[in-house]
């Protein structure tokens, strides 16, 4: 099993709609939960980061937490062209200081 | 601001080759991560450092090493480079705890 899964995608959406990524982890011990973007060619950057359960919200993103059913999705609401790129989930595991990805969702954005 | 920095950004090898990526951050972080990237494998985990003056296996650390030269420079060598090295190589640091990580631009590397 995975530390962490995600759908690959490709995961296609109208301009103006709302995008959802989901993943799941499997170490139930796991505190830590960052969402990252990287767009074809370039290095991931950081978008959201959350700690607990619920939701936070952050602009037109909204990350959500639920650590019962080991699952992190992120929603991008009004979606826009330049929001088409891959997203990555990662996990930071309790113990030691490794951080585990996910291989990423692939999101187009049509305009 | 610089952040993570990579060097080079590009670079070809042959076969047998060696060279060392260079590494450097100006965050004050303790952490620090090299990672490769493949298509469709995401990113797997070279080796990293918790801290100056120690380093630990990550995923797939064969056939590469690594030096926490001080608290901003890590660098990985690739001692005899092998077309299954051929990849992007990205740099990350980070603060202890729950702090997330922060990417250099990466090496793409090509090894013929």
């Amino acid at each position: 099993q995975k530390e962490v899964e995600q759908n690959s995608g490709p995961l296609s959406v109208p301009e103006g709609a709302i995008a959802s990524l989901n993943c799941t982890y499997s170490d139930r011990g796991s505190q830590s939960f960052f969402w990252y973007r990287q767009y074809s060619g370039k290095s991931p950057e950081l978008i959201m980061s959350i700690y607990s359960n619920g939701d936070k919200e952050d602009g037109r993103f909204t990350a959500q937490l639920n650590k019962a059913s080991q699952y992190v999705s992120l929603l991008i609401r009004d979606s826009q062209p330049s929001d088409s790129a891959t997203y990555l989930c990662a996990v930071n595991r309790p113990t030691g200081n490794q951080f585990y990805f996910g291989t990423g969702t692939s999101l187009t954005v049509i305009p | 601001n610089a952040g993570v920095t990579q060097t080079p950004k590009f670079q070809v090898l042959k076969t047998g080759q060696s060279m060392t990526l260079q590494c450097a951050q100006d965050m004050n972080h303790n952490s620090m991560y090299w990672y490769r990237q493949d298509p469709g494998m995401g990113l797997r985990l070279i080796y990293y450092s918790a801290s100056e003056g120690t380093t630990d296996k990550g995923e797939v650390p064969n056939g590469y090493n690594v030096s926490r030269l001080n608290k901003r420079e890590f660098s990985l060598r690739l001692e005899s480079a092998a077309p299954s090295q051929t990849s992007v190589y990205f740099c990350a640091s980070r603060e202890t705890g729950n702090q997330p990580q922060h990417f250099g631009d990466g090496t793409r590397l090509s090894i013929l």
